[in-house]
């Protein structure tokens, strides 16, 4: 089983439409984050939490929200959703010390299509 | 400020031909540094990471080297595959562990 799940995997929504990406993972970390890749562009932070009640904006977060409703969920939110949010979304979770290494691991994504 | 600069792509090569994708970084204090790799329709997963100069990490036949001295994480592989046509991100950690910084990723096609 994934230890990092993002649900949908796929949406289609229209210009001004709500729509909440979803993530859970059973790793015990504390930290999650969410991102968006766009082709040429890397992956652009978009929230972090280091916990349940530690929310921190990224580099990207105009449009968005998020809410951390236990340890192991982080969900993103587009209030109006519009065409330039098309992207691929990712999820990521990281542990605070136990390796040292702090390496972050990735969900499979949730690719997003306003139209 | 963090930032990490890879090279663009893409990349096409040979089976079993030498690759090198350059990486260098800028960074306050002590960074641990990181590759990762994206395989068509998945997420990224870790290939290989160093946490201190001269650190080489390995994994999987591809080797780097944390390089202080000019800031540099140069991904090597000596004899690729076609299994190994995907995407390659270069990134960092500041030494709190609280932010990371990805490089703009360099695609990977390996030709049989």
């Amino acid at each position: 089983d994934a230890d990092v799940t993002q649900t949908p995997r796929n949406r289609i929504t229209k210009t001004g439409k709500r729509i909440m990406l979803e993530c859970s993972q059973t790793k015990g970390h504390d930290r999650m984050y969410w991102y968006r890749q766009d082709p040429g562009l890397g992956l652009q932070l978009i929230y972090y939490s280091f916990d349940v009640k530690d929310i921190n904006k990224g580099e990207i977060s105009d449009g968005y929200s998020v809410s951390r409703q236990a340890q192991a969920k982080f969900s993103l939110s587009l209030e109006s959703a519009i065409p330039n949010q098309t992207a691929l979304y990712f999820c990521a979770t990281s542990d605070k010390n136990g390796t040292g290494y702090n390496e972050q691991f990735f969900g499979p994504g949730t690719r997003l299509t306003v139209l | 400020g963090n930032s990490v600069t890879q090279m663009e792509g893409p990349v096409t090569l040979s089976e079993e031909a030498f690759l090198t994708i350059n990486c260098t970084y800028t960074a306050t204090g002590y960074p641990s540094l990181f590759w990762y790799v994206q395989y068509p329709g998945e997420g990224l997963q870790l290939l290989l990471k160093a946490t201190k100069a001269d650190d080489k990490g390995s994994n999987k036949g591809f080797e780097a080297t944390y390089r202080k001295e000019t800031t540099s994480f140069h991904l090597e592989k000596g004899s690729v595959q076609v299994s190994d046509s995907a995407v390659y991100f270069c990134a960092l950690t500041s030494p709190t562990g609280n932010q990371f910084y990805f490089g703009t990723g360099t695609s990977l096609t390996v030709i049989p």
